[in-house]
């Protein structure tokens, strides 16, 4: 199986803040990867996905990069309604595998 | 717009089975597969299979392998996720999505306990 590792695991931020959480993959993936955003009691949200695609509806300060092994999800401003947990996951081989999510919180 | 809709809770005894079903709308069901994905109380995202759209094939987690059934009946657009051999570290929620387009349903827990 592929393992995505996301880090850091835990992050707080000022509104305003950019913020960045990176996911590496144990093998090449190409740009078979999406990111969520999941707050408590509500399924995953759809932010990016092919690693960079912004998902229709989804606010323009966030952003995905990278292939290959590393990707990064960016938030350019941080905002207090972003408080949530990120989760990447890859799509290249399955099993789909996710990261182990890494939770934003406001300071 | 678009809903998957999913059954209620289930409390089921360890080695019992649940069938677990997602019930889309608003979108053409025959174009898209179907994830299933689960979260343990306090855990994080793990992924147990997908369906194809036409429903005749299938591609499940090996952690899942031989305990887990995908079906889809394209006449009344529902999937279906059937989990045997329960444990308690079967208690979850469950999830059906359409992961390409981000159409998620509201989420079924299972709780197994004896």
């Amino acid at each position: 199986d592929i393992q995505l590792t996301q880090s850091p695991s835990f992050l707080s931020a000022s509104v305003g803040d950019r913020v960045t959480i990176t996911c590496r993959a144990s093998q090449g993936i190409s740009s078979s990867l999406a990111w969520y955003q999941q707050k408590p009691g509500k399924a995953p949200k759809l932010l990016i996905f092919d690693a960079s695609t912004l998902q229709s509806g989804v606010p323009s300060r966030f952003s995905g990069s990278g292939s290959g092994t590393e990707f990064t999800l960016t938030i350019d401003s941080m905002q207090p309604e972003d408080s949530a947990t990120y989760y990447c996951q890859q799509f290249n081989n399955f099993p789909h595998t996710f990261g182990q999510g890494a939770k934003l919180e406001i300071k | 717009q678009v809903q998957l809709v999913q059954s209620g809770a289930e409390v089921k005894r360890p080695g019992a089975s649940v069938k677990v079903s997602c019930k889309a709308s608003g979108y053409t069901f025959t174009n898209y597969h179907m994830h299933w994905v689960r979260q343990a109380p306090g855990q994080g995202l793990d992924w147990v299979g997908v369906i194809n759209p036409s429903g005749d094939s299938t591609t499940y987690a090996p952690k899942f392998q031989g305990r887990v059934t995908m079906t889809r009946d394209t006449s009344t657009s529902t999937d279906y996720m059937e989990l045997s051999s329960l444990r308690s570290e079967d208690t979850a929620v469950y999830y059906c999505a359409v992961v390409r387009v981000g159409y998620w349903g509201q989420g079924t827990l299972v709780t197994v306990s004896s």
